[in-house]
């Protein structure tokens, strides 16, 4: 079984503060994980994913994010937050043995000029 | 790469009739998922194919609920008839889901969002 979970419904920060937007996981296996990006009347569209390898990925747009095993956690940053980073933001995670992930309920950044 | 495609972007129908939404993968990923996105139930994933078989249709809500994939470039979700409640942002979304340059994420349509009365 696989699950996935973001705590926080919303995350408000000021522009140029840093930002984290949280993603805590559950995977009887070994995890894939994946942040996605949605802006108003869009789809979703791929960040960046945790496959193997360094703990630390680096995406689109100026995102990072931090796999830690020990904390089966996945949190989403950036050093410097823009306005136009302001969307929701999903979390999604795949057992390296499973043909489908499994999407969080959706963070929404709301970033403050 | 024109990406995943959607079609229609909008449908508007009334309750009873049939409804179909269409998508088109992006050429050579062989993985393709019907996903439904509303606020109160989120984004929920109906079905998915492997090279055009369906896998897992447990997310599928009930027999109104129906989708095909007949051949690596096209697949149809139908409902049949529709309901009010059935309202909502359709996603499809494909992906490289086997094989040596599988991608592991998925690229996903601009969605059709549909609205029965």
């Amino acid at each position: 079984a696989q699950s996935v979970a973001q705590p926080e419904d919303q995350v408000n920060v000021a522009e140029g503060n840093p930002l984290t937007v949280k993603c805590t996981y559950s995977v009887s296996g070994n995890p894939y994980l994946f942040w996605y990006v949605q802006y108003p009347n869009r789809g979703l569209q791929f960040l960046l994913k945790y496959i193997t390898g360094d703990n630390l990925v680096k995406g689109s747009y100026g995102f990072e994010a931090e796999f830690n095993k020990s904390q089966t956690s996945f949190h989403l940053k950036k050093p410097s937050a823009l306005v136009s980073d302001s969307a929701l933001y999903f979390c999604a995670v795949r057992d390296t043995n499973a043909g489908k992930s499994t999407f969080g309920d959706g963070t929404t950044l709301t970033v403050k000029p | 790469d024109a990406g995943v495609i959607q079609s229609p972007r909008h449908e508007v129908t009334e309750m009873g009739q049939e409804v179909t939404l269409r998508c088109k993968p992006i050429s050579g990923h062989n993985s393709l998922f019907w996903y439904r996105q509303t606020m109160m139930r989120g984004l929920e994933l109906l079905i998915y194919f492997n090279n055009n078989v369906p896998i897992d249709d447990s997310g599928m809500p009930e027999d109104r609920f129906s989708a095909k994939m007949p051949n690596a470039s096209f697949s149809t979700l139908k409902i049949q008839p529709s309901e009010p409640r059935d309202s909502a942002v359709y996603f499809c979304a494909s992906s490289i889901g086997t094989g040596n340059t599988r991608t592991h994420e998925q690229y996903f349509g601009p969605g059709t969002r549909l609205t029965v009365t």
